[in-house]
C-alpha cells in the first residue's frame, strides 16, 4: 500500500500567489482530512470529507482557503491569495468511515509551505 | 468540549532512560484514547490506542493505560533509544465518530541523546 500521497513536498511562493496542495488518499478509505501544523497553534483540522462530500469546514481559516474532492482518489486544498501567515506544514490524512471498525488515521508526509 | 492536555516539552533524555509523557483529557462520555508519533519530516502515525477504561495499549516497547478515575493516558517506555526521538501527540476521539472527531494535544518533542 502506497499510503497517503501528498504533493508537492515543499512549496515556496510569494505573497498573493495561488497555491494548490494535492492529496491522494489510501484506496478504500472514504474519509479524507486536511490538517495544518504550526509551532504556534499545533495541529489544526481544517476540513474533512466523507464519500467526497465536505462534512465540516469550520476549521478553514477564511475565504482564501478552499478544498475540493472531485473523486474518491483525489483532493486539493487551495489558498488564493496566499499570505505569509499561511506558512505551515499541511497534512492530508485518510481513514475508513465511522462504524467500520477502524478509527486509525493515516497521514501523508505533508507539504511544507513557505509564503514569502 | 473535548480537550487533551500534554506535558510540555521539549523532553531530553539519555539512551536507556525511563520515559513518561503525561496526558490528561476532558471529555463527555467514554472516548477512545490514542498516542500518535511524528518522526522528523514525516506525518503522524498511530503508536497505540485504548478504547475503554483500564485497557492498556502497547507497541514498540511503549505503553499507556486508560485511567478513567484520573482521566489520564500517560505514555511510558522502560528504556528509550535514540530512534525514539520524535514528537508525540496524545489524542482522543468520540467512540461513535472515530477519526471524524479526533482531538489532539499540542505535542511533546522528545530528544534522546546517545
Amino acid at each position: 500500500d502506497a499510503g497517503v500521497i501528498q504533493s508537492p513536498r515543499h512549496e515556496v511562493t510569494e505573497m498573493g500567489q495561488e497555491v494548490t496542495l494535492r492529496c491522494k488518499p489510501i484506496s478504500g478509505h472514504n474519509s479524507l482530512f486536511w490538517y495544518r501544523q504550526t509551532m504556534m497553534r499545533g495541529l489544526e483540522l481544517l476540513i474533512y470529507f466523507n464519500n467526497n462530500v465536505p462534512i465540516d469546514d469550520s476549521g478553514m481559516p477564511e475565504d482564501r482557503f478552499s478544498a475540493k474532492m472531485p473523486n474518491a482518489s483525489f483532493s486539493t486544498l487551495k489558498i488564493q491569495p496566499s499570505e505569509p501567515r499561511d506558512s505551515a506544514v499541511y497534512f492530508c490524512a485518510s481513514s475508513h468511515l465511522p462504524g467500520q471498525g477502524n478509527e486509525k488515521l493515516f497521514f501523508g508526509s505533508g507539504t511544507q509551505l513557505s509564503v514569502l | 468540549g473535548n480537550s487533551v492536555t500534554q506535558m510540555e516539552g521539549p523532553v531530553t533524555l539519555s539512551e536507556e532512560a525511563f520515559l513518561t509523557i503525561n496526558c490528561t483529557y476532558t471529555a463527555t462520555g467514554y472516548p477512545s484514547l490514542f498516542w500518535y508519533v511524528q518522526y522528523p519530516g514525516e506525518g503522524l502515525q498511530l503508536l497505540l490506542k485504548a478504547t475503554k477504561a483500564d485497557d492498556k495499549g502497547s507497541n514498540k516497547g511503549f505503553e499507556a493505560t486508560y485511567r478513567k478515575e484520573t482521566t489520564s493516558f500517560h505514555l511510558e517506555k522502560g528504556s528509550v533509544q535514540v530512534s525514539d526521538s520524535a514528537v508525540y501527540f496524545c489524542a482522543l476521539s468520540d467512540r461513535i465518530q472515530g477519526a471524524q472527531k479526533l482531538v489532539f494535544g499540542q505535542g511533546t518533542r522528545l530528544t534522546i541523546n546517545p
